[in-house]
């Protein structure tokens, strides 16, 4: 039982790059989310997706889009990376929202020169 | 804005020290909390959660939380911590449908 796979584990950008973060679960959960975790921030929501079909703004979206492809795939695009986004990136799952246990990722760490 | 809030970012504690790592929120009205661990290389887990009822939560490897209402506080508390205790803790509350996470209180104890 894998979980929550996310890939790839670690990836350099240039300023301007795209390139596009994927994650899969195998828990048959209705919820996703992509976080961003930042020294002396916390994780911090980029985007969430309530169940399939359905995709939703969190904190700070700004530079990214996602793609909710079915219940197991939930995807994080960069267009046009930049500095400010250099920083570890977390899929997490739950069953039904925030109030059921989220299980997560082992993270992305993503460095834009 | 509201926030979550942990005071401390580093502690360090000697093996069988207590633990006691603060989480303050500023969110009125009906609060989820949560508290999650990351050990080194590996990914967030959840310790416990508070919905409702008793407000001194159990939750894995020996610790709890207290949830005082009035304080708007879910202080995590360990009698005893060990060397596998070294990890960064994360405070979270679920209010208005969104789970805000605090800055993380990374813990190094020390043989």
């Amino acid at each position: 039982n894998a979980g929550v796979t996310q890939t790839p584990k670690f990836q350099v950008l240039k300023t301007g790059q795209s390139m596009t973060l994927q994650c899969a679960q195998d828990m048959n959960h209705n919820s996703m989310y992509w976080y961003r975790q930042d020294p002396g921030m916390g994780l911090r929501l980029i985007y969430y997706s309530a169940s399939e079909g359905t995709t939703d703004k969190g904190e700070v979206p700004n530079g990214y889009n996602v793609s909710r492809l079915n219940k197991r795939e939930f995807s994080l695009r960069l267009e046009s990376a930049a500095p400010s986004q250099t920083s570890v990136y977390f899929c997490a799952s739950s069953e039904e929202g925030y109030n059921e246990k989220l299980f997560f990722g082992s993270g992305t760490q993503l460095s834009v020169l | 804005a509201q926030s979550v809030s942990q005071h401390n970012h580093h502690v360090i504690l000697s093996e069988a020290a207590s633990l006691e790592l603060g989480c303050n929120y500023s969110y009125g009205g009906t609060v989820n909390l949560f508290w999650y661990v990351q050990y080194p290389g590996q990914h967030l887990q959840l310790l416990l959660k508070y919905f409702s009822g008793d407000p001194l939560v159990k939750g894995i490897k020996g610790f709890e939380a207290e949830f005082i209402k009035s304080k708007f506080s879910f202080n995590l508390r360990k009698p005893s911590v060990q060397w596998s205790d070294t990890a960064e803790y994360f405070c979270a509350v679920n209010a208005y449908n969104k789970l805000i996470f605090g800055a993380g209180t990374r813990l190094a104890v020390h043989p």
